[in-house]
């Protein structure tokens, strides 16, 4: 199964809004919308900040927001905080019933 | 509230079979969701290993096929993972989550702490 590809680093002052991609192809992240978003603070369970490519869990900020432009889906995160510094993935679920991960990325609050 | 723990030993011996197992709490494992785990190298990032549905149904991890049973114990509510011929690269924080499945939706929405696990002599 082929991987998600996210960049592996971005940073932001606080105050400020940053995009993390994840990028597949026309296959998967292209073809379908079950793309989610998950956020791991170091030393801890990742949590899931988003799903269906831009739908947010109940308690989850509204500064946090997803979207999808070709094989690309993108979170956004606005209005940086320090308690927002994390690695983040994102996630496909496959049209073969299997699940793939992007690399992850981490995001520095400057 | 649903919640889910891992338990299992810490250390595993090379050539040996990794078990571990996710107790579900606050709720029923024969819910419409599906059961999942995860793992996570030292500083690397996370891997699906597979998933499982309460009638006994899976889905595994192609690449990792071969070595994974995941299977459920409705009457315990819990769900397990066993990883045979393991090696170094097997070490990990292993994970288990619910997979919420309404309606086409699918994700992780529920992850259980974690559980460290060492392949060494």
């Amino acid at each position: 199964q082929s991987a998600l590809t996210q960049p592996p680093s971005v940073s932001g002052s606080p105050g400020q809004s940053v995009t993390i991609s994840c990028t597949g192809t026309s296959s998967d992240v292209g073809s379908y919308n079950r793309v989610s978003w998950y956020q791991q603070p170091p030393g801890t369970a990742p949590k899931l900040m988003i799903y269906e490519v831009s739908n947010r869990p109940s308690g989850v900020p509204d500064r946090f927001s997803g979207s999808k432009s070709g094989n690309t889906a993108s979170l956004t995160i606005s209005g940086l905080q320090a308690e927002d510094e994390a690695d983040y993935y994102c996630s496909l679920y496959t049209s073969s019933s299997t699940w793939v991960f992007g690399g992850g990325t981490k995001l520095t609050v400057l | 509230q649903v919640q889910l723990q891992e338990s299992g030993p810490g250390l595993v011996k090379p050539s040996g079979t990794l078990s571990l197992t996710c107790a579900v709490s606050g709720g029923s494992i024969s819910s419409s969701n599906w059961w999942s785990w995860v793992r996570q190298p030292p500083g690397k990032g996370l891997e699906w290993i597979g998933e499982i549905y309460h009638s006994g149904s899976t889905n595994y991890n192609p690449s990792l096929k071969s070595r994974v049973t995941i299977s459920v114990d409705k009457s315990k509510n819990q769900f397990s993972l066993k990883l045979s011929s393991v090696t170094a690269a097997d070490t990990a924080v292993y994970y288990c989550a619910r997979v919420v499945a309404v309606a086409g939706l699918r994700a992780f929405d529920i992850w259980g702490q974690g559980t460290m696990v060492t392949v060494s002599s």
